[in-house]
This record gives C-alpha cells, sequence and structure tokens, in this order.
C-alpha cells in the first residue's frame, strides 16, 4: 500500500464545533483528494489540491475547506460540524491525475 | 453537470457464477478507472482504460472501454468469495465523478 495515513482514524463530535482531519503522505504525490463516502451515494469528492497552496472544489465541497502548506500534508477543516457530515472520509493521493491510492479513512460522527 | 451511472446498485452470485457490471457516462471520457473496496476497508485501484475500444485482463477480470467512450464494463469469471466487495467506476475527467458502485455477494 502506499504510505498514506489519515488521523483521527474516528471522531465523535457535537454539531457546531469545528472539525480538522488530516492527511499525510509520504510517497511525494503531486495530487491529493479528500472523498466523503455515504451509503447510497458511493464515493463523492469534497476537494482537492495539486500542489501545495493549490486546491480546487469538487462535487460536494459546501461546508468545508482544505489547506495544503506543505506536499505532504492536506487538511480538511469542517467549520462548525452539522449531522449531515456525518460520514466516513477518505483521502487519496495520485502522481498525476489519474490512479488513485486511497488511505484508511476517518469515520466521523457528528451528534 | 457530468453523471456516471453505474449498474446493477448490488448483484448476488453463486460462487462459480459469472458477474458483470457496468458504467455509462453522459460525456466522452478521457480515461476510466476501476476500484475495488472490500467490507470495512478502503478503495483499492484495479486498472485504467485510455483508448477507444481498449479491452485488458487481469486473471479472472476483464475490463472493457466503449467505443464511444461514454461506457465501460467489469466482467469476473467463475466468481470466488474473494471476489466479494464493492466495485466503482471513476471518470478521468474533471471534475472526477465515481458510479455509486456495485456491491457483489457471492454464495458460496
Amino acid at each position: 500500500d502506499a504510505g498514506i495515513t489519515q488521523s483521527p482514524r474516528h471522531k465523535v463530535t457535537e454539531t457546531g464545533t469545528p472539525v480538522t482531519l488530516r492527511c499525510h503522505q509520504t510517497e511525494n504525490h503531486r495530487y491529493m483528494y479528500w472523498y466523503r463516502q455515504d451509503p447510497g451515494h458511493g464515493l463523492r469528492l469534497i476537494h482537492y489540491s495539486y500542489g501545495v497552496k493549490d486546491t480546487d472544489k469538487g462535487e460536494v465541497s459546501d461546508g468545508y475547506s482544505v489547506s495544503r502548506s506543505k506536499t505532504e500534508d492536506f487538511l480538511l477543516t469542517l467549520e462548525s460540524a452539522t449531522s449531515s457530515q456525518t460520514s466516513v472520509y477518505f483521502c487519496a493521493i495520485s502522481r498525476e491525475h489519474y490512479e488513485q491510492y486511497f488511505g484508511p479513512g476517518t469515520r466521523l460522527t457528528v451528534t | 453537470g457530468q453523471q456516471v451511472m453505474q449498474i446493477p446498485q448490488y448483484q448476488h452470485v453463486q460462487e462459480g457464477e459469472d458477474f458483470t457490471t457496468y458504467c455509462n457516462s453522459s460525456t466522452t471520457l478521457s480515461n476510466i478507472q476501476w476500484y475495488k473496496q472490500r467490507p470495512g476497508g478502503h478503495p483499492v485501484f484495479l486498472i485504467q482504460l485510455v483508448k477507444s475500444g481498449e479491452v485488458k485482463k487481469q486473471k479472472r477480470l476483464t475490463f472493457q472501454f466503449g467505443e464511444a467512450k461514454k461506457n465501460s464494463s467489469l466482467h469476473i469469471t467463475a466468481t470466488q468469495t474473494t471476489d466479494v466487495g464493492t466495485y466503482f467506476c471513476l471518470s478521468g475527467n474533471t471534475p472526477l465523478v465515481f458510479g455509486k458502485g456495485t456491491r457483489l455477494s457471492v454464495i458460496a
């Protein structure tokens, strides 16, 4: 498996609190992605990055922000968590905009 | 916007039977990728198809890309219990869009 980790792996938080999820890679890949996975919706792209400080929105970006200050780290922030953001979040990396390698996922529950 | 329809949503087969999942796009694709996700796991890249009419094989798995580059299929011959999981296609166009997946169950 590619060198990609996510932290935390599990988190329970209350509605209205800020939450930051971290994705860390050791592969020096250019592209990094954040997805959420929900039953009936499959995997949906939230944001992605194509380089340090270069990010773009995906299909479901509302309520989320991202930052990439180093090649190896891509942070996903929920400014004010809502119950609709309860999901499993996957980070992925790719050398170019092609085959992606996924992290183990973060299970987030917003109560 | 771009849509990727994947069917069927679920498929239950007896071990040894064949299985096929299909993806159809509303737009022409630059490439299409296939992923497998085991229950409780993360998606794992299987293959990428780029050329019109391309056919690739991986042991019992056969992947096809349509002539018009708008559809693709994954066929598994003689399923085994190790094939259990959800199979997703991913459009290579920007923005990236996954099909909703086909969940395969194999009854031994």
